[in-house]
């Protein structure tokens, strides 16, 4: 079966350092993974994905993430972070062989301070 | 274009009631999945219904059943409701079945609250 964790519960950063909030998956064979952000009372909104291909995957509001096969990791990235940043964010995972069940990690909260 | 879009947006039952949450997805998008996100989780899949056929059912009691309509808006039904049903209720819509590099987009949930 699939899952994803995500080892921090919430990460602080300064408004302009570069952030990463990190998400390990398990999975039979070759995944796809999904970073999503979610606002207060607000659904998730779609940040990026990787299917295969280059291991760096760029995405909206100047997200990338890193796709490493060899740590199962899928760490979210941003150069330089800002104060709209700050939400929840959750990493997502859907195995090759099961389209219909994305599994989500618990979520991370960003906080990012001016 | 209109997002995904759920109704009510919020809900207050008694434990034992029954609830239906509707929603509807982006025009075009055949693939519409449920979840529940319980207060600091990530959501849990309950189901997912592509051309009004049931394709996925997470692990969630037979309490709770879905439909998906021929414009391919959806309800979810919940019977003899628990306190801890009480969550954020989501609803994501995508193009099709069986294309798992395909994101989901979501709508604002419904919240439910059991009393």
């Amino acid at each position: 079966a699939q899952s994803v964790a995500q080892p921090e519960d919430q990460v602080n950063v300064a408004e302009g350092n570069p952030l990463t909030v990190k998400c390990t998956y398990s999975v039979s064979g070759n995944p796809y993974l999904f970073w999503y952000v979610q606002y207060p009372n607000r659904g998730l909104q779609f940040l990026l994905k990787y299917i295969t291909g280059d291991n760096l995957v760029k995405g909206s509001y100047g997200f990338e993430a890193e796709f490493n096969k060899s740590q199962t990791s899928f760490h979210l990235k941003k150069p330089s972070a800002l104060v709209s940043d700050s939400a929840l964010y959750f990493c997502a995972v859907r195995g090759l062989n099961n389209n219909n069940d994305m599994r989500f990690g618990a979520g991370t909260r960003l906080t990012v301070k001016p | 274009d209109a997002g995904v879009t759920q109704s009510p947006t919020h809900l207050i039952k008694t434990r034992g009631q029954h609830v239906t949450l509707r929603c509807s997805p982006i025009s075009g998008h055949k693939s519409v999945s449920w979840y529940q996100q319980v207060l600091g989780q990530g959501p849990q899949f309950i189901f997912q219904y592509y051309e009004k056929e049931e394709r996925g059912r997470g692990n969630f009691p037979d309490r709770f059943s879905a439909r998906q309509f021929p414009n391919y808006s959806s309800e979810l039904n919940v019977n003899a409701l628990l306190l801890g049903d009480s969550a954020l209720y989501l609803c994501a819509s995508s193009l099709a079945s069986g294309q798992g590099g395909q994101p989901q987009h979501f709508g604002d949930g419904t919240r439910l609250s059991i009393l």
